[in-house]
C-alpha cells in the first residue's frame, strides 16, 4: 500500500526565502508525482506534475524534482512572498488502478 | 475557459439523511474523480468515472456512492449521515482517465456539516 509522508508539517520562513518542502513515498512503482497548493476554504491548485520517467518540472520560481529510487520528490520555491503562504500537498498514482495518493500536506506561512 | 464547480458549497444535514452533490467538470474532461478532505485523514480517495462507468473505489463502505452522466458532470451521493462524514467533498476531473499522466484540476468542494 502507498504512503506519502511530508514532513514538517508546517514551516514559517522570512519574505525573500528560498525553500524546499519534501514528500517521499513508500512504493516506488509510480506513474506520476503531482504537487498542489490548497488555500484555506478553496480546493486545490495543480503547481506541477513529473511523469515517472522525468527527473524534474519547472514553473518561475517553482521546481519539482523526482528520485523515484529513493522514494523522494522536492519542492523548490524560489525567493518566497506572502502569497505563497497555503498548504502545499504531492501526490503519487500508483499500481493498476492508478489511485491518487495524498500526503498530508506542509503548511507554508511566508512572514513579510 | 470555467473550471470545475461544485455545487451547493455548504451543506448542513442532520444524521440519518441523505445527501447529493454536484460537480461539473472543465469542458472537454471526461474523467471525474470525487475526495474526502478532513483534518485528521487528509485526503481520501472516494471514486473515479469515466466515460459514466465508475474506473476506481476508495476504501469507503457502500452509503458512498456515485454516477456520471453522459456530459460529464457527475454526482456524489451519500446516504444514512454519519457524524464522521463531515468534511470537504472535492471534486477533480481531467482530460483523460488517472495513469494516463494528465493533471488533476480540482473545484472548490462542498463543505458537508453533519449534526
Amino acid at each position: 500500500k502507498q504512503e506519502v509522508t511530508q514532513i514538517p508539517a508546517a514551516l514559517s520562513v522570512p519574505e525573500g526565502e528560498n525553500l524546499v518542502l519534501n514528500c517521499s513515498f513508500t512504493d516506488s512503482a509510480i506513474y506520476n508525482l503531482q504537487w498542489f497548493r490548497q488555500d484555506p476554504g478553496k480546493g486545490l491548485t495543480s503547481l506541477l506534475l513529473i511523469q515517472s520517467s522525468q527527473r524534474e518540472q519547472t514553473s518561475g520560481r517553482l521546481n519539482a524534482s523526482l528520485d523515484k529510487s529513493s522514494g523522494r520528490s522536492t519542492l523548490y520555491i524560489a525567493a518566497s512572498q506572502p502569497g505563497d503562504s497555503a498548504t502545499y500537498l504531492c501526490a503519487v498514482e500508483t499500481g493498476a488502478n492508478s489511485k491518487l495518493t495524498f500526503g498530508k500536506g506542509i503548511t507554508l506561512s511566508v512572514r513579510p | 475557459k470555467a473550471g470545475v464547480t461544485q455545487t451547493p458549497r455548504y451543506l448542513i444535514k442532520t444524521r440519518g439523511q441523505q445527501v447529493t452533490l454536484s460537480c461539473s467538470p472543465i469542458s472537454g474532461h471526461r474523467s471525474v474523480s470525487w475526495y474526502q478532505q478532513t483534518p485528521g485523514q487528509g485526503l481520501q480517495f472516494l471514486f473515479e468515472y469515466f466515460s459514466e462507468t465508475q474506473r476506481n473505489k476508495g476504501n469507503f463502505p457502500g452509503r458512498f456512492s456515485g454516477r456520471q452522466f453522459s456530459n460529464s458532470r457527475s454526482e456524489m451521493n451519500v446516504s444514512t449521515l454519519e457524524l464522521g462524514d463531515s468534511a470537504l467533498y472535492l471534486c477533480a476531473s481531467s482530460l483523460e482517465r488517472s495513469g494516463a499522466g494528465t493533471p488533476l484540476h480540482f473545484g472548490n468542494g462542498t463543505r458537508l456539516t453533519v449534526t
